[in-house]
């Protein structure tokens, strides 16, 4: 199985600062098969980013991601109240689909 | 609209067996793999079981292989999840997903509300 690990826990910024997620996998899985999701409280999750780096429908164009082979990383350029939530990381690539612990975005 | 909607959560007892459904709506659900992804209370997220979008091809985590069952009615626009031999540890938020593709190896695009699992005596 593979094990992806996000960093840092727990990001605390200012509205407009800019958001810098990691996640690294264990092992290679295939590049493109890496999604970002956002969860806010009582909620489900949102699919933002696919294919490592394509937004998904609806997804405001300050969330980008980037990365291949074992880092990925989601950068939220001008952060907006609104996106305090945690974000998973997941691959799709090998079986079973696995998904990152979290980072936890606060807003300040 | 895209949607789905799960039922059939509750508490259910060590041991004990319960079916969740979840009723998709606004897409041809025959085009695509569903999914079921839990999520232990104040925890991340857990794939589940998978299952394509024929229903031929069925996938399952290793913490759940042998006592759940997916499938599906592609006729009736339904997912649902046979869980059975519940333990302590099956205790979350189940939710349905849709996968971005019909076969294998795509990510979750459209989620359910969820609906919550306690299995406690």
């Amino acid at each position: 199985e593979i094990v992806l690990t996000q960093s840092p826990g727990t990001l605390s910024l200012s509205p407009g600062e800019r958001a810098t997620l990691s996640c690294g996998a264990s092992q290679n899985f295939g590049s493109s098969n890496l999604a970002w999701y956002q969860q806010k409280p009582g909620q489900a999750p949102r699919l933002l980013i696919y294919g490592a780096s394509s937004r998904a429908t609806g997804i405001p164009d300050r969330f980008s991601g980037s990365g291949s082979g074992t880092d990925f990383t989601l950068t939220i350029s001008r952060l907006e109240p609104e996106d305090s939530a945690v974000y998973y990381c997941q691959q799709y690539g090998r079986s079973p689909p696995t998904f990152g612990q979290g980072t936890k975005v606060e807003i300040k | 609209e895209v949607q789905l909607e799960e039922s059939g959560g509750g508490l259910v007892q060590p041991g004990g067996s319960l079916r969740l459904s979840c009723a998709a709506s606004g897409f041809t659900f025959s085009s695509y793999a569903m999914s079921w992804v839990r999520q232990a209370p104040g925890k991340g997220l857990e794939w589940v079981s998978s299952i394509l979008g024929g229903g031929g091809s069925t996938y399952y985590a290793d913490s759940v292989e042998g006592r759940f069952t997916i499938s599906r009615d592609n006729s009736k626009n339904t997912l649902c999840l046979q869980m059975n031999s519940l333990r302590a540890e099956d205790t979350a938020v189940y939710y349905c997903a849709r996968a971005t593709v019909p076969t294998w190896g795509g990510a979750f695009d459209i989620w359910g509300q969820g609906t919550m699992v306690t299995v406690s005596s």
